[in-house]
């Protein structure tokens, strides 16, 4: 079975630029949560969709947004970028197993954004 | 509310002894607790879980965590290191029954392996 996949795996940017990114999640996964890690600041939840509704969103500022797809695939946009979003965005899928209870979270291996 | 502390940013030990990271949490709620592990540049991969069943939890590549309410501690431990073992390490908690929203994450550990 296929992990979590994120593409690309690497990506430069000018401030100012937008950039999306895409996750595909485990087969039969309709949740995919999106984070981004930064030395500073740790991992931070950014926002969580399930079949295609975004469920819960972190504090984040608008310029972050996302969407998922009937597939479960996702993707994650950031318009005008900053220094700042420099990361690595990470993205994780689960699925529900029964009676409210989900999966552990399954990681891809990240979308490492460079901000110039 | 619910959160995560890990109490070492960084743990340093010789090949062949034992590891020990520490992690208490706070939860409002019989928490759901994982251990991940990060490797350079790579993604989060899974170590072990306590979902409330079994308070002594068994991973793998040998790693062993015990749920401790009493104590609200999740440490993970292993008997032996491995120079592989060197990564990030982090103690996340989720409240049950919820899916995967807003994971909450410790600060992680650096494990150190020295030859």
């Amino acid at each position: 079975k296929a992990g979590v996949t994120q593409t690309p795996r690497y990506l430069i940017k000018t401030r100012g630029q937008q950039v999306t990114l895409s996750c595909s999640p485990i087969s039969g996964h309709r949740s995919v949560s999106w984070y981004q890690q930064t030395p500073g600041q740790g991992l931070q939840f950014l926002f969580e969709y399930f079949s295609e509704t975004q469920r819960n969103k972190g504090n984040f500022p608008g310029r972050f947004s996302g969407r998922q797809f009937s597939n479960s695939r996702s993707e994650m946009n950031v318009s005008t970028l900053e220094l700042g979003d420099s990361a690595l965005y990470l993205c994780a899928s689960s699925s529900p197993v029964g009676q409210g209870a989900y999966t552990e979270a399954f990681f891809g291996q990240g979308t490492r954004l460079t901000v110039v | 509310a619910q959160s995560v502390t890990q109490l070492d940013s960084h743990v340093s030990v010789s090949e062949g002894t034992p590891v020990l990271l520490r992690c208490n949490y706070s939860s409002s709620y019989s928490p759901s607790l994982f251990w991940y592990v990060q490797h350079p540049n790579k993604g989060l991969q899974l170590l072990l879980k306590y979902t409330s069943a079994a308070t002594l939890v068994k991973g793998i590549n040998g790693f062993e965590a015990e749920f401790k309410k009493s104590e609200t501690s999740f440490h993970l431990t292993k008997p032996s290191a491995h120079m592989s073992d060197a990564a990030e390490y982090f103690c996340v908690v989720r409240r049950p029954n919820f899916g995967n929203e807003k994971l909450t994450f410790g600060t992680g550990t650096r494990l150190t392996i020295i030859p």
